[in-house]
């Protein structure tokens, strides 16, 4: 399975303000997915983000809000947009593999104040 | 609408005895399941899998049951040991677009008493 960092592992920021979660594979990879941990609740896919294409979002969340860039086969950004309370979450990022299963990473915890 | 429901959000077992995880979906078109494991501060880890054409996939101490008539898979655990002691999710999948995105159930913690 890919190795997978993200940074920052954690932060807390003013609502109003951005914040690019930044993840990296030690590997290349076809297929990077973006998901949400809201408090107390299940994962949720935010965004689909394959190299040298638009990301493909889920119903609910919006390029404006989350853009994702995928300039290469090993890295990706999530930016959570003009941040309110109820982005407060844990983000993360996951790898497909050909089997169809996921790896992730370890999750960045968002606070928003 | 919950697609993927694990309906114990906790179950307590006693070391070395079988640990039972339920998870009911509603959409017929998953065709592909997943049990991941997750500790607190860190990103779920992927524990074992299985295709709609299967029935039960074993791999070590892990072993996850499909019944697709009754839309519904369980993971066992034997023998559970202390390092168990986690919340498990399990999710499931069907290829949209060339992706197999993920629908995970709202996870169960389990607690494996010495």
């Amino acid at each position: 399975s890919a190795v997978i960092s993200q940074k920052p592992s954690r932060d807390i920021c003013q609502r109003g303000t951005s914040l690019t979660i930044q993840c990296q594979v030690d590997s290349q990879v076809t297929m990077m997915f973006w998901y949400r941990q809201q408090p107390g609740q299940s994962l949720t896919l935010i965004a689909t983000a394959n190299q040298g294409s638009e990301a493909t979002y889920e119903s609910g969340f919006v390029i404006d809000k989350f853009p994702i860039s995928r300039p290469n086969l090993t890295f990706s950004t999530l930016t959570v947009s003009n941040m309110s309370p109820e982005d407060s979450s844990i983000y993360l990022c996951s790898v497909g593999h050909a089997g169809g299963e996921q790896y992730f990473g370890p999750g960045t915890r968002l606070t928003v104040t | 609408d919950q697609q993927v429901k694990q309906n114990s959000p906790s179950l307590s077992v006693q070391e070395g005895r079988i640990s039972i995880l339920n998870c009911d979906y509603t959409n017929s078109m998953f065709d592909y399941f997943l049990w991941y494991k997750k500790y607190p501060a860190e990103g779920p880890t992927f524990l074992i899998s299985i295709s709609s054409i299967k029935d039960k996939n074993e791999d070590g101490r892990f072993t996850v049951f499909l019944n697709k008539s009754a839309k519904h898979l369980s993971l066992h655990i034997v023998p559970s040991q202390p390092g168990d002691s986690a919340v498990y999710f399990c999710a499931a999948s069907r290829l949209l677009q060339g992706a197999q995105k993920l629908v995970f159930g709202q996870g169960t913690r389990l607690t494996i008493n010495p």
